[in-house]
């Protein structure tokens, strides 16, 4: 079946822009999140829904950022006024529900955000 | 509270030889630990994981890592290194709920 998928791939915006970012989980996954991967940096946590609700919010960077799921499968985070540093590559895993598979986090190509 | 450690940012190999990346985890319950490997300009693709049944682990691309719950270790290892191998490598750790935890990655590079 097909695997996550993330649009844009690459997204270049000018500064103090919004942008949308959407993520398509696998089918049937319960579980998605969004990381950021800066340049030459690990993965930063960013937010992790359940279903429609998002019990875990802490690692969004700051009220600029805000992300959203409907109908417990497509979601959209959503960068406001964007600034430099926020030029990063965009990453949405899901998860299964499945007993012994939940604890896996499957990963989308990413969206490569460039902020003039 | 679980975090992984990846010690070297840079391991560099000839082609043919034997790659290991080393991981080293903390956590206060029995954890699930995963390899991933992320090549240029994609996502992460997972290579392999350990929950708790064998602990020695094969993965894709000819890729194994071994739970040593005394070394609180995850190392992974490959015999013979192929160019295309060339990659970053993350070592992940969850207690099995929603959070997990990266280390800062490992970048291998393949010398012909």
């Amino acid at each position: 079946g097909a695997g996550v998928s993330q649009s844009p791939s690459n997204k270049v915006t000018e500064k103090g822009k919004d942008v949308e970012l959407r993520c398509d989980p696998i089918s049937g996954h319960t579980a998605l999140y969004w990381y950021r991967q800066s340049l030459g940096q690990g993965l930063e946590f960013l937010i992790y829904f359940q279903g429609n609700s998002a019990p875990d919010k802490s690692g969004l960077p700051s009220d600029r950022f805000s992300a959203e799921r409907t109908g417990g499968s497509v979601s959209t985070l959503t960068i406001q006024r964007t600034q430099q540093e926020d030029s990063a590559v965009y990453l949405c895993a899901s998860s299964p529900r499945l007993a012994g598979d939940r604890e896996t986090q499957y990963f989308g190509p990413g969206t490569r955000l460039l902020v003039l | 509270a679980q975090s992984v450690t990846q010690l070297g940012s840079h391991v560099s190999v000839s082609e043919g030889a034997l790659v290991l990346l080393r991981c080293n985890y903390s956590s206060s319950v029995p954890p699930y630990l995963f390899w991933y490997v992320q090549y240029p300009n994609q996502g992460l693709q997972l290579l392999l994981k350990y929950t708790s049944a064998a602990t020695l682990v094969k993965g894709i691309n000819g890729f194994e890592a071994e739970f040593k719950k005394s070394e609180t270790s995850f190392h992974l290892t490959k015999p013979s290194a192929h160019m295309s191998d060339a990659a970053e490598y993350f070592c992940a750790v969850t207690p099995g709920n929603n959070d997990m935890r990266f280390g800062a990655g490992t970048r291998l590079t393949v010398k012909p």
